[in-house]
């Protein structure tokens, strides 16, 4: 069954701290996956896409990593500010076309506080 | 500045009522998506159109309709026969050009209650 699982659940940090999120997914084939931020009754927005043969993406503060041998991918969050708080999702798509199944996981609440 | 549109942003359903949840965008795409987000969920799609006059069923368009008579225009109607409406709901678009892997664009989303 395909899946994305991402830890932890939620998390609060300090302003000017750093911070990881992690995904790990069990989809075949697999194509790309995403990094989406969502703030607090908004759309999804994408930070980064990255296709099996890329390692690393950054955005600004925000740094993807994708290892396709372990299935895992995390998104290192740097020098953290407030307007960080959000919730950030991992998406795994099996494909590149469009109504290509995305299997999206759960999400990641941050809390950034002063 | 283009985007995408959803209208009204929240909305409320009577019992046996259908009600459309509207959904316009002006990136020029030719995909457009309906999501569901429940709290503690991931999204999960409801219907997709690749091109105008053309939609198929997501995981759960049971209790959903859609059509695509324009480019610009995606509308998404909750039928009465959706026993359990209340969720939030997220439009995207993305191009379906060939090439480089292109993101979904999402709506802001309409906040969908039962009275």
């Amino acid at each position: 069954k395909n899946q994305v699982e991402q830890s932890p659940q939620s998390l609060i940090i300090l302003e000017g701290k750093n911070c990881t999120l992690q995904c790990n997914y069990t989809v075949s084939p697999f194509s790309n996956l995403r990094w989406y931020k969502q703030d607090t009754g908004r759309g999804p927005v994408s930070l980064t896409i990255m296709t099996f043969s890329e390692n690393t993406k950054s955005n600004g503060r925000y740094t993807a990593t994708l290892d396709a041998d372990t299935k895992q991918s995390s998104l290192h969050i740097t020098a953290s500010q407030l307007s960080d708080s959000a919730s950030y999702i991992c998406v795994v798509s099996a494909g590149s076309q469009a109504g290509t199944a995305l299997i999206f996981g759960k999400g990641t609440t941050l809390s950034v506080s002063s | 500045d283009g985007g995408i549109t959803q209208s009204p942003k929240y909305l409320f359903r009577k019992e046996g009522q259908n009600v459309t949840l509207s959904c316009e965008q002006n990136l020029n795409h030719d995909a457009m998506y309906w999501y569901r987000q429940d709290p503690g969920q991931g999204l999960r799609l409801i219907y997709y159109s690749q091109i105008v006059n053309d939609f198929q069923k997501g995981d759960i368009a049971e209790g959903y309709s859609v059509s695509r008579e324009k480019k610009e225009s995606f509308p998404l109607t909750v039928t009465s026969a959706q026993k359990n409406p209340t969720a939030f709901y997220l439009c995207a678009s993305s191009t379906t050009r060939q090439g480089a892997v292109q993101p979904q664009h999402f709506g802001d989303g309409t906040r969908l209650s039962i009275l």
